[in-house]
């Protein structure tokens, strides 16, 4: 496609639910990234994957946060058992992985725990 | 690992006024380096980059240059516009990846 897409736009959730965030990145790129940015606040990152191969899931802030990219293309980032401090926008990103290349942002998922 | 200093904001300037906003850097290794904006409501945009030493990166009358010897990234434009309003967010990679690093950025507002 001609930019990453994210979908839902807009999810509000009540605590406890699990929700799942799907991620499009450009057609072609490799890597693939989840920001996690809450409100006022500059994005975090939680995971990072090059192809299928999750490389890096430092930022994960749990383990009711997991991330796949199982054909390497299309990502979800799924939230278990959600809490109030998970709302935040959730920004997917991807690039074609060479150092310098630009990362192209998504206009982010907005999550909403009630 | 990598980090960033942007200057506090908000900032507030009038129409046409000269623009700066300080981002210091510390680093292992060698970054990239970029700014983003983000306008009210959507997803970050890259303004500009650089790759390497003394590199410039210029986008929409905005400029910022890669300073090694002093780890800043400041980005600059002569006259802002009222469409300038957004959070400005200077950004190095970390380490050896493509993983960019976030400060809090800084808000601009932009009155006519």
């Amino acid at each position: 496609g001609a930019g990453v897409s994210q979908s839902p736009r807009y999810k509000v959730a009540k605590r406890g639910q699990d929700v799942a965030l799907r991620c499009d990145p450009i057609s072609g790129h490799v890597s693939l990234f989840w920001y996690q940015q809450a409100l006022g606040q500059g994005p975090e990152f939680l995971t990072y994957f090059q192809n299928e191969a999750q490389l890096d899931k430092s930022g994960l802030p749990s383990d009711r946060f997991f991330a796949e990219r199982p054909e390497g293309s299309v990502s979800t980032l799924k939230i278990q058992r959600t809490q109030q401090e998970d709302s935040a926008v959730y920004l997917c990103a991807s690039s074609n992985r060479d150092r310098g290349n630009t990362i192209y942002f998504g206009e982010g998922s907005w999550l909403t725990v009630v | 690992g990598n980090s960033v200093t942007q200057m506090e904001g908000p900032v507030t300037l009038s129409e046409e006024a000269f623009l700066t906003i300080n981002c210091t850097y510390t680093a292992t290794g060698y970054p990239s380096l970029f700014w983003y904006v983000q306008y009210p409501g959507e997803g970050l945009q890259l303004l500009l980059k650089a790759t390497k030493a003394d590199d410039k990166g210029s986008n929409k009358g905005f400029e910022a240059t890669y300073r090694k010897e002093t780890t800043s990234f400041h980005l600059e434009k002569g006259s802002v516009q009222v469409s300038d309003s957004a959070v400005y967010f200077c950004t190095p990679t970390q380490g050896g990846s493509e993983k960019l690093v976030f400060g809090k950025g800084t808000k601009l507002t932009v009155n006519p």
